[in-house]
């Protein structure tokens, strides 16, 4: 059984350039979620998806994110025109329909925006 | 809403000795609890969790946590523990109900194992 696949591992951008980072959760789990660690903090909540819906989106920036999980395909976190402050290590979760107490947790994406 | 709390941001011990690392709550609704721990450049592993029933839950690695809810801790515990130990520790707090989707995390717990 596959883990939670994240790609890429590492993301290097220049400000003002786009990132993609993409999750594909555990075989039959419908439910991701999107975590953001900044340098020597904890993890933050960011966004939870289901196919095709956002369910909650209280964590993400109003401005220059955005995440969707499309009925086929992997999830995907976009970062429109980054900055220095967006440098953080990205991580997605996923659970299944019927257990949705535990999340699985990918290797995480590093992006650093320079 | 939730909070966690991790009192120690570091915790050094030597290889062989018994290791605490402390967790506290605050949530105005039954919570289910977590301990995860993340290897250097890795992601979060679950360690061990608590729904419901035993208040002391056994997790991987030898380690284990007792749910007190007078005192709203989670304390992780390990009798004895080993270089290979050496990690980040995250306690974590979720709603106990099923629409419940964020996890809450603690600002993490870095133990170093001293040879």
């Amino acid at each position: 059984n596959a883990g939670v696949m994240q790609n890429p591992r590492h993301l290097v951008r220049r400000r003002g350039q786009e990132a993609r980072l993409r999750c594909s959760p555990v075989k039959g789990h419908s439910h991701v979620y999107w975590y953001r660690q900044l340098p020597e903090e904890g993890l933050k909540f960011m966004v939870y998806l289901q196919k095709e819906n956002i369910i909650d989106e209280s964590g993400m920036p109003k401005e220059r994110f955005s995440a969707e999980f499309p009925k086929e395909g992997p999830s995907i976190l976009r970062i429109q025109q980054v900055v220095r402050g967006d440098s953080a290590a990205y991580f997605c979760a996923s659970s299944p329909p019927s257990n949705q107490e535990t999340q699985y947790f990918g290797p995480g994406t590093r992006l650093l925006v320079l | 809403a939730q909070s966690v709390t991790q009192l120690d941001s570091q915790v050094p011990v030597f290889e062989e000795a018994p290791v605490e690392l402390r967790c506290n709550y605050s949530s105005s609704v039954s919570v289910y609890l977590f301990w995860y721990v993340q290897y250097p450049n890795q992601g979060l592993q679950l360690l061990l969790k608590y729904l419901s029933g035993s208040t002391l839950v056994k997790g991987i690695n030898g380690f284990e946590a007792e749910f007190n809810k007078s005192q709203t801790s989670f304390h992780l515990r390990k009798p004895s523990v080993h270089i290979s130990d050496t990690a980040e520790y995250f306690c974590a707090v979720r709603p106990g109900y099923s629409s419940a989707s964020k996890i809450i995390f603690g600002s993490g717990t870095r133990l170093s194992i001293r040879p």
